[in-house]
């Protein structure tokens, strides 16, 4: 099975503070994504990789930055945390550009509070 | 912004009853995906259908597609208690590698 592993499941971090959540995933994806999710405002797409040391903007990226150096390891990084971004994020991997095995493989989430 | 917009937003319905939720879209996509969301877990992918198909069934998932409209729909049927979760529809975007959500359906299976 895929396993898409994020560093922390419960995260308080504060105002200012650099912060930096982890994914990596172990079934040699091409594509990793990182997501926010909050109440009333589903799923919003931050960043994704569709290739080692590759990224786009998602629709909401300001405030975030990502990394990729291995293809297995995707990381999402708070420059200087707020408190609106006290969220759940949610990292996700899966295949390139085949039209088979396309779904998305998600990590359990990190739910990030910043004080 | 590209996100998917879900309806009902919150649907609650007696166990054996049949739900059916909707997703709508503004872009071209390659395909259109479901995905269940227990509370405070990740997502687990349901079922896909690409561009191309109308219509495709798994056990007691029946999703529909049109690109004409730009909208799926998720029917359950047969609920049951266990049933209850948030359920997002996942598009990837034509031309691009992009995946985006809907906002979510909330369905709760009253036993």
């Amino acid at each position: 099975d895929v396993k898409v592993t994020q560093s922390s499941r419960y995260l308080v971090k504060r105002t200012g503070e650099k912060v930096f959540l982890e994914c990596v995933q172990d079934m040699d994806h091409e594509n990793m994504f990182w997501y926010r999710q909050d109440p009333g405002l589903g799923l919003r797409l931050i960043y994704f990789s569709y290739d080692v040391k590759m990224k786009e903007k998602g629709d909401i990226p300001e405030g975030y930055s990502v990394s990729r150096e291995k293809k297995e390891r995707f990381s999402l990084i708070l420059e200087s945390a707020s408190t609106n971004q006290t969220s759940m994020y949610l990292c996700a991997s899966s295949l390139g550009t085949s039209w088979e095995g396309t779904e998305a493989f998600f990590g359990q989430g990190t739910r990030l509070t910043v004080v | 912004s590209q996100q998917g917009e879900e309806d009902p937003q919150a649907l609650s319905i007696q166990e054996g009853e049949n739900a059916t939720m909707n997703c709508s879209y503004k872009t071209s996509i390659n395909n259109l995906q479901w995905y269940r969301q227990n509370s405070g877990r990740g997502l687990v992918h349901l079922i896909l259908i690409r561009s191309n198909e109308r219509e495709k069934h798994s056990g007691r998932l029946r999703v529909t597609l049109d690109t004409s409209k730009k909208s799926s729909s998720l029917l359950i049927t047969a609920s049951r208690a266990a049933d209850t979760a948030s359920y997002f529809c996942g598009f990837r975007i034509q031309g691009a590698q992009k995946l985006v959500f809907g906002q979510g359906t909330r369905l709760t299976i009253n036993p």
